[in-house]
């Protein structure tokens, strides 16, 4: 069975700080890879996602990930957060061929600092 | 456009009884999806619907959760009898076609057994 590792459970930065949250991934085999926040009182919602090509892909509100499949990894970046960007976030893989549920990792809270 | 609609918001009972929680997805999409999201823990896949089929119910404890989807619309996640364990905040999804786009998500149940 696939499995979803987020390395950093807690994470607090200042504004303007740079952003790197880990996650990686057990399956071998062709994955699509994504990203979903959690903002406080809000539904979960996507945040960017990879199914083929270009290895760095770019979401909203400034986000990117790159995927890295000698290393199982889909790091999300960005380059200076904002007070806003304080929200839960999940990094989640889904393997395809039918059954196309996603797994999800354990997520990261993620606190700025004004 | 309406989002993923979810009822109740949120429901105490006590173990032993019997709970169900009510999903209207998104007008359209013919993947629907429960998950249980326990606190600290990222959301795990219960049963995936495609139209009125299952796709996927591997995860699903048979013995005491049940789901339908009789009209390829809307659906239903029940437990009977609830243990304590099934505190949790249910999560409905849909999708377009399923695969690898997009989930869009409700704003789901939140589940205290006492």
């Amino acid at each position: 069975a696939q499995s979803v590792s987020q390395h950093n459970h807690h994470v607090i930065l200042s504004e303007a700080a740079s952003l790197e949250l880990g996650c990686n991934y057990s399956y071998g085999g062709t994955v699509n890879l994504f990203w979903y926040v959690q903002y406080p009182g809000q539904h979960l919602q996507l945040l960017l996602k990879y199914f083929s090509g270009d290895p760095l892909v770019k979401g909203i509100k400034g986000f990117e990930a790159e995927f890295i499949k000698s290393k199982f990894s889909f790091n999300l970046r960005k380059p200076s957060v904002q007070w806003s960007d304080t929200a839960e976030y999940f990094c989640a893989v889904v393997s395809g061929g039918g059954a196309d549920g996603l797994t999800f990792g354990k997520g990261t809270h993620l606190i700025i600092q004004p | 456009e309406a989002g993923v609609a979810q009822s109740p918001r949120y429901k105490i009972i006590e173990k032993r009884q019997s709970v169900a929680f009510w999903c209207n997805p998104i007008s359209g999409h013919a993947t629907l999806y429960w998950y249980q999201q326990i606190l600290g823990q990222g959301p795990k896949l219960l049963i995936q619907f495609q139209n009125n089929g299952v796709v996927d119910d591997s995860q699903l404890p048979k013995d005491r959760f049940s789901a339908e989807r009789l009209k390829g619309v809307d659906s239903t996640l029940k437990i009977q009898p609830a243990k304590l364990e099934d505190s949790a905040v249910y999560l409905c999804a849909s999708s377009y076609r399923g695969g690898a786009e997009t989930q869009y998500f409700g704003p789901g149940t939140r589940l205290l057994v006492l």
